[in-house]
């Protein structure tokens, strides 16, 4: 979707971290979500933030919101081959009328041994 | 728990034919969405349900319809399919539209659709 931009491609090494960025065009998304596409399979909800929160840690995954810059971020620490994936950033637009999700394009995440 | 089920998991067609995708969800929910997904392009929305009896269009609806048969399952129609709906087509569901709440989305495994 044009409203949301990821980079295509991020490769890392194993135990590094990743740090995987998108942003957004509609300031009144209230919730913003990071999913996870492994080969073959749907989209699995990783995380997600409210709109009025900084930072949310969750185990591994950090996600930073920066709303004046309408960037958000999806840090993960010490990296495994398993977090090789597709990544897709959503938001909720509620001022198109769409009334769903609109998701980036999606960030390929390579995680070299 | 089964979570979204959707059938077929793979089916080639010719240019033409019709076919409906069937998708079944089993956690209550009420709305539930249809996507499609291109190399590039992300996941565009085609239709979506925001409850039982009612349909709406997305960003992508030319050449498909969608029938909200029951609470559980919301299937999506090509009437006469093209090539350019060779795609990987997703079933989603939520809670309720994601309008002010917290509505994450649940996926299928989708059905990969090619149009020869």
């Amino acid at each position: 979707g044009e409203d949301v931009e990821q980079s295509l491609f991020l490769s890392v090494r194993e135990g590094d971290s990743s740090v995987i960025n998108c942003t957004y065009t509609d300031s009144s998304s209230t919730y913003l979500y990071w999913y996870k596409q492994e080969p073959g399979a749907g989209l699995q909800l990783l995380t997600y933030i409210f709109s009025n929160m900084d930072m949310k840690q969750d185990q591994r995954l950090t996600v930073l919101l920066n709303k004046k810059d309408k960037h958000l971020s999806l840090r993960i620490a010490d990296t495994q081959t398993g977090d090789s994936a597709i990544y897709f950033c959503a938001e909720n637009q509620r001022d198109t009328g769409r009334r769903a999700l609109t998701f980036g394009s999606g960030t390929r995440l390579q995680v070299q041994p | 728990n089964a979570g979204v089920t959707q059938t077929p998991k793979f089916q080639v067609l010719k240019t033409g034919q019709s076919m409906t995708l069937q998708c079944a969800q089993d956690m209550n929910h009420n709305s539930m969405y249809w996507y499609r997904q291109d190399p590039g392009m992300g996941l565009r929305l085609i239709y979506y349900s925001a409850s039982e009896g009612t349909t709406d269009k997305g960003e992508v609806p030319n050449g498909y319809n969608v029938s909200r048969l029951n609470k559980r399952e919301f299937s999506l129609r090509l009437e006469s399919a093209a090539p350019s709906q060779t795609s990987v087509y997703f079933c989603a569901s939520s809670e309720s539209l994601g309008d002010r709440s917290n509505q994450p989305q649940h996926f299928g495994d989708g059905t990969r659709l090619s149009i020869l």
